[in-house]
């Protein structure tokens, strides 16, 4: 079954207390990226990759890193986590074949930051 | 700046009428537009698409309608199911690699 999972799914965490959160994919995805939704935002782009050591900033990269040593996953890191991004993220893939690939999300991960 | 925009934060329809979600968007680059549907506690799915060569295309209940000289495009969908009900998601995009951009989304409650 085609997926993109995400670990862990919920976490609550202490500022400054570094923590990642994994993502991997198993459709043989070039193109991956992790947004953050908040409430009356929608959905906003944090970093993508468009394949293995590619990385990128999207709209909102303060505060993360990203890494992209294999294919199929993308960890989303957090070095000094702070309250506002307490935050509902998800990953997401796509083939980078032809334009407006849909991309393929994960179920989300709820992090909050105390 | 939102380049993609979807003004109204919520809809609510009774079953078995049309349900309406608009989306304008303000990047004239922006040449492929996407519906997402998004269910609490679950990733967003995707749902439609459209290249901007067309101005419709359709899927079973599911129209998306493009008017690129109003940068606007709309999600309609007959007959609406109580199932329907979710939040959905215009994004936009230029070309491949490039980020998907997507609106605030609107809430639309189908009631029986």
């Amino acid at each position: 079954e085609a997926q993109v999972t995400q670990n862990p799914r919920y976490l609550i965490t202490v500022t400054g207390k570094k923590l990642t959160v994994t993502c991997s994919q198993n459709m043989n995805h070039e193109y991956m990226s992790w947004y953050r939704q908040d409430p009356g935002l929608g959905l906003r782009q944090i970093y993508y990759s468009m394949n293995v050591e590619v990385t990128d900033k999207g709209d909102v990269p303060e505060g993360y890193k990203v890494s992209r040593k294999e294919k199929r996953n993308f960890p989303l890191i957090l070095e000094s986590p702070s309250p506002n991004q307490t935050s509902l993220y998800f990953c997401a893939s796509s083939s980078a074949l032809g334009i407006g690939q849909p991309q393929h999300f994960g179920d989300g991960t709820r992090l909050s930051i105390l | 700046d939102q380049q993609v925009k979807q003004n109204s934060p919520s809809l609510s329809v009774q079953e078995g009428r049309i349900s309406i979600l608009n989306c304008d968007y303000t990047n004239s680059m922006f040449d492929y537009f996407l519906w997402y549907k998004k269910y609490p506690a679950e990733g967003p799915t995707f749902l439609i698409s459209i290249s901007s060569i067309k101005d419709k295309n359709e899927d079973g209940r599911f129209t998306v309608f493009l008017n690129k000289s109003a940068k606007h495009l709309s999600l309609h969908i007959v007959p609406s199911q109580p199932g329907d009900s979710a939040v959905y998601f215009c994004a936009a995009t230029q070309a491949p690699g490039y980020a998907l951009n997507f609106g605030k989304g609107t809430s639309l409650l189908v009631t029986p």
